[in-house]
Parts: structure tokens; C-alpha cells; sequence
């Protein structure tokens, strides 16, 4: 069966610095995609980077960069350069070609301080 | 564009009663998909559609039918509600062959069943 874990309920940053969501999966399925979605506390779900189980090097958009370790399992979220923005949780998914049968873990809310 | 609207925002409901959540995508997507969401907890899905006249069960089927008559309308039916089932509910579409594969994610639906 697929699994997405979150070991991190809740995380602290210092405005500016840089932090490191965790995020590992399991699945039997050679072919698969990593998602990383921000929810603020308005409640929307936003997309912020993806990537593909084949894809060779680590996907970045922006300040968002994915650390992905295959061997390991492993799909973390650094963020660089916090804004009070930022604060919000944070949800690692995993999902087939299309994204519609996409798992969710549990999330982390992180909190930015000024 | 208007993205992926539900309606209605807010719903409560007493035990037994029956509704039906609305969602509708103009982005002529052909993925749809139904999640809930609980407090403290990630998304789960409920069912999904690969297109109009196709539909099959995510995670937590139990209790929720769906339709898809046409590519922008996706309707999520509750037969008999139950306390079990407030949550709140996300409709989200995606696109066959899109570079990031990522959902795109209506505003939600507060579900109370009393």
C-alpha cells in the first residue's frame, strides 16, 4: 500500500532563514509523482513543486527546492529564505500520471517569526 | 477563468439527510477528484473521474456517490449523512499530459452533520 509520512507537526524559522520540511513515502509503483501543497490558514490548497520518480535531478521553483532521495524514499521541502508568508501547513502527496489519485500526508505547520 | 468553484461554502445538515456538493472546473480538464479533509489530518480521497461516464473509489467511498455527466461537472452525493462525515470537502481537476501533473483545487465546503 501506498504511505506518505510527515514526521514534523509542527516547525519554527526565523524569518530569512532557510528550513527543511520532511516528507518519505512508500510505494511499489516504478512510476509515480511528489507533490508539495501549501494551505494557509484561509484554507486553500496551493501547488508549489513536483516531482517525477524518474526525473533526475531535484525540482526547484523559486525559493522552493525538493530534495529528492529515491533510494532513501525521501521527498523533503527546503524553503529558502522564509517570509512571514510562509507560515502556513504544509502538505507531501504522492499521485499517479495526472495527479488524480493523489495520497496526502498529515502535514506540518510551519510557523515564520519575525 | 474561474478555476474550480464548489458550492454551496458552508452546509449543515441533521443525521439522515440527504445533499449533494457542486463542483465545476471551466479549465476543460479531464481528471476530477473528491477529498475530505479532517481536523489535524491530511486530504483523503473519496472518489475520482478520468472523464465524463467514468468514475471509480478513492480511500473512503463509504457513504458518497458520484456522476460525471460532463467534463466540467462533478457532483459528490450524500445519501444518508452521518457526524462521521463533517469534514470539509475539496474538489480538485487536473490535466492529462500537464508538465507538473498537479491538482488544481476549488475553495471547499464546511460540511456539519448533526
Amino acid at each position: 500500500a501506498q504511505k506518505i509520512t510527515q514526521t514534523q507537526p509542527g516547525m519554527f524559522v526565523q524569518e530569512k532563514e532557510a528550513v527543511t520540511l520532511d516528507c518519505t513515502y512508500d510505494t511499489s509503483d516504478p512510476s509515480y509523482g511528489l507533490f508539495w501543497y501549501k494551505q494557509p490558514s484561509s484554507g486553500e490548497m496551493i501547488f508549489l513543486i513536483y516531482q517525477g520518480s524518474y526525473d533526475q535531478q531535484n525540482a526547484t521553483e523559486g525559493r522552493y527546492s525538493l530534495n529528492f532521495q529515491k533510494a532513501r524514499k525521501s521527498a523533503n521541502l527546503v524553503i529558502s529564505a522564509s517570509q512571514l508568508g510562509d507560515s502556513a501547513m504544509y502538505f507531501c502527496a504522492m499521485g499517479n500520471t495526472g495527479g488524480f489519485k493523489t495520497i496526502f500526508g498529515a502535514g506540518t505547520r510551519l510557523f515564520v517569526k519575525a | 477563468n474561474a478555476g474550480v468553484t464548489q458550492t454551496p461554502k458552508f452546509q449543515v445538515l441533521k443525521t439522515g439527510q440527504s445533499m449533494t456538493l457542486q463542483c465545476a472546473q471551466d479549465m476543460n480538464h479531464e481528471y476530477m477528484s473528491w477529498y475530505r479533509q479532517d481536523p489535524g489530518m491530511g486530504l483523503r480521497l473519496i472518489h475520482y473521474s478520468v472523464g465524463a461516464g467514468i468514475t471509480d473509489q478513492g480511500e473512503v467511498p463509504n457513504g458518497y456517490n458520484v456522476s460525471r455527466s460532463t467534463t466540467e461537472d462533478f457532483p459528490l452525493r450524500l445519501l444518508s449523512a452521518a457526524p462521521s462525515q463533517t469534514s470539509v470537502y475539496f474538489c480538485a481537476s487536473s490535466q492529462q499530459g500537464s508538465a507538473y501533473n498537479e491538482q488544481f483545487f476549488g475553495p471547499g465546503t464546511r460540511l456539519t452533520v448533526l
